[in-house]
C-alpha cells in the first residue's frame, strides 16, 4: 500500500520561502511521477509541477516559473517543493499526488495523494 | 493552456438518481482526462481515467464519456456517500488543469 505523507503546516510572511516535503512508501520511488497540487481556501484545484525522480527533470506550470523548484532524494523517496518570494494568494493546501503507474501515460494521472499541508502567508 | 469549463457548478439529486457534469475542453484532444472525487477536508480521489477507465476499487455507478470536446461523468444511482465535490482534469498537455469543481448534494 503506497502512501505518501507531507510534511506539517507552515505560516509564512510575504517575500519569504517555504519548503514543503512529501515522502512516499510502500512502492517504488524513482518511476513514479510526483505532481504538486494546490487549492486556495474555498476554491479549486491547481497543477504547479511535477517530477519522476528517475529523470530529475521537472516540469513547471508557467505561472510558477522562477518561484517553484521540485527535487527529490532518492536515499529517502521524498520529493520537495519549494516555493519561493510568497504572497497572499499563495494561502493555500498543497498536495503532493503520485501519477497512477510507471510510465509516461499514466504520470498525470493523480492516483495516492498526500494529506496537504496548509501554507498561510501573512505579515 | 488548455481551459477545462465544467457545468454545473452545482447539482442536486435523491438516492437513485442519476447525475451527469459535463468538461468542456478549449482545444481538442481524445481520451487524456480524468475525474476525481473530493470531499470536505480531504485530497481528491481519482475515479475516472482516459477519460473512461474506472480506477480500482471504484463503485461502478460511476461512468465516463467523451463526445469531440466535451466529456462526462455519470454517476448512476446516486448514493449518500456521493455528496463531494467533482473535478475533471486535463492530462493532454502542460500546464495540467482541472475544471473549476462540481458540488453534488442530496435533496
Amino acid at each position: 500500500q503506497v502512501s505518501l505523507v507531507q510534511s506539517g503546516a507552515e505560516v509564512k510572511t510575504p517575500g519569504s520561502s517555504v519548503k514543503v516535503s512529501c515522502k512516499s512508501s510502500g512502492g517504488s520511488f524513482s518511476t513514479y511521477a510526483i505532481n504538486w497540487v494546490r487549492q486556495a481556501p474555498g476554491q479549486g484545484l491547481e497543477w504547479m509541477g511535477r517530477t519522476v525522480p528517475i529523470f530529475a527533470a521537472p516540469i513547471y506550470a508557467q505561472k510558477f516559473q522562477g518561484r517553484v523548484t521540485i527535487t527529490a532524494d532518492k536515499s529517502t523517496s521524498t520529493v520537495y517543493m519549494e516555493l519561493r518570494s510568497l504572497k497572499s494568494d499563495d494561502t493555500a493546501l498543497y498536495f503532493c499526488a503520485r501519477g497512477l503507474g510507471g510510465n509516461g501515460y499514466y504520470y498525470s494521472y493523480m492516483a495516492v495523494w498526500g494529506e496537504g499541508t496548509p501554507v498561510t502567508v501573512s505579515s | 493552456d488548455i481551459q477545462m469549463t465544467q457545468s454545473p457548478s452545482s447539482v442536486s439529486g435523491s438516492v437513485g438518481d442519476r447525475v451527469t457534469i459535463t468538461c468542456r475542453a478549449s482545444q481538442g484532444f481524445s481520451g487524456s482526462l480524468a475525474w476525481y472525487q473530493q470531499k470536505p477536508g480531504k485530497a481528491p480521489n481519482l475515479l475516472i481515467f482516459g477519460a473512461s477507465s474506472l480506477q480500482s476499487g471504484v463503485p461502478s455507478r460511476f461512468t465516463g464519456s467523451e463526445s469531440g470536446t466535451d466529456f462526462t461523468l455519470t454517476i448512476s444511482n446516486l448514493q449518500p456517500e456521493d455528496v463531494a465535490t467533482y473535478y475533471c482534469q486535463q492530462a493532454n498537455s502542460f500546464p495540467l488543469t482541472f475544471g473549476g469543481g462540481t458540488k453534488v448534494e442530496m435533496k
